[in-house]
């Protein structure tokens, strides 16, 4: 079965401080891992995704993430956090094992990122 | 379009009643997706249309739930004889079609936040 973790509901980082949102995933064959931001009221954005190939990904914002297949995890992270990064983030994995259910899917509960001025 | 885009943002309604929601894709997208996100948890999903192909069901939570899609265009979602517990935003989201190795994001929509007193 395919599932993903995200372990914190809440991160909590000064502006202009290193940030890392975490993420673990479980899948039968080898995962297509996501993130997506979802700010208030609004619906979610795609930030970047990781397929194969480098283990490190870079994506919209500033934003990247590390796959380290070891570990089965995929943590988002950014160099210098800014204030209007505060909003919700999901992570997400779709399991490419010929025969999965095709197109969809599996979120975390998201983390609820607060960056402080 | 631009974007996807649900119709209407938000719609209260009484318990027992029937409400459908309304998805617009982006032009294009051949793959579209409904989910549901409660408050404080992840994204739920509900079903996948790909094409002509079969419909994924297998996310609905009762048969009290169905969708329907015109082509590669509009899907509606219908809710029979609403539940307090049907209350949450329902997201829709479109893509390219997954192909092969080949898997696209998913864009989505703001949303409808229904609510059923």
């Amino acid at each position: 079965a395919q599932s993903v973790a995200q372990p914190e509901d809440q991160v909590n980082v000064a502006e202009g401080n290193p940030l890392t949102v975490k993420c673990t995933y479980s899948v039968s064959g080898n995962p297509y891992l996501f993130w997506y931001v979802q700010y208030p009221n609004r619906g979610l954005q795609f930030l970047l995704k990781y397929i194969t190939g480098d283990n490190l990904v870079k994506g919209s914002y500033g934003f990247e993430a590390e796959f380290n297949k070891s570990q089965t995890s995929f943590h988002l992270k950014k160099p210098s956090a800014l204030v209007s990064d505060s909003a919700l983030y999901f992570c997400a994995v779709r399991d490419i094992e010929r025969g999965s259910t095709l197109g969809r899917l599996y979120f975390g509960r998201g983390t609820q990122l607060t960056v402080w001025p | 379009g631009a974007g996807v885009s649900q119709s209407p943002s938000n719609k209260v309604t009484e318990k027992g009643k029937d409400v459908e929601l309304r998805c617009d894709p982006i032009s294009g997208h051949t793959a579209l997706y409904w989910y549901r996100q409660r408050l404080g948890q992840g994204l739920e999903f509900l079903i996948y249309f790909q094409g002509n192909s079969a419909p994924d069901k297998s996310g609905l939570p009762s048969d009290r739930f169905s969708a329907e899609r015109t082509g590669e265009s509009v899907s509606t979602l219908t809710i029979q004889r609403t539940q307090q517990e049907d209350s949450a935003v329902y997201l829709c989201a479109s893509s390219l079609a997954p192909s092969g190795s080949i898997y696209n994001e998913q864009f989505f929509g703001p949303g409808t936040r229904l609510t059923v007193l």
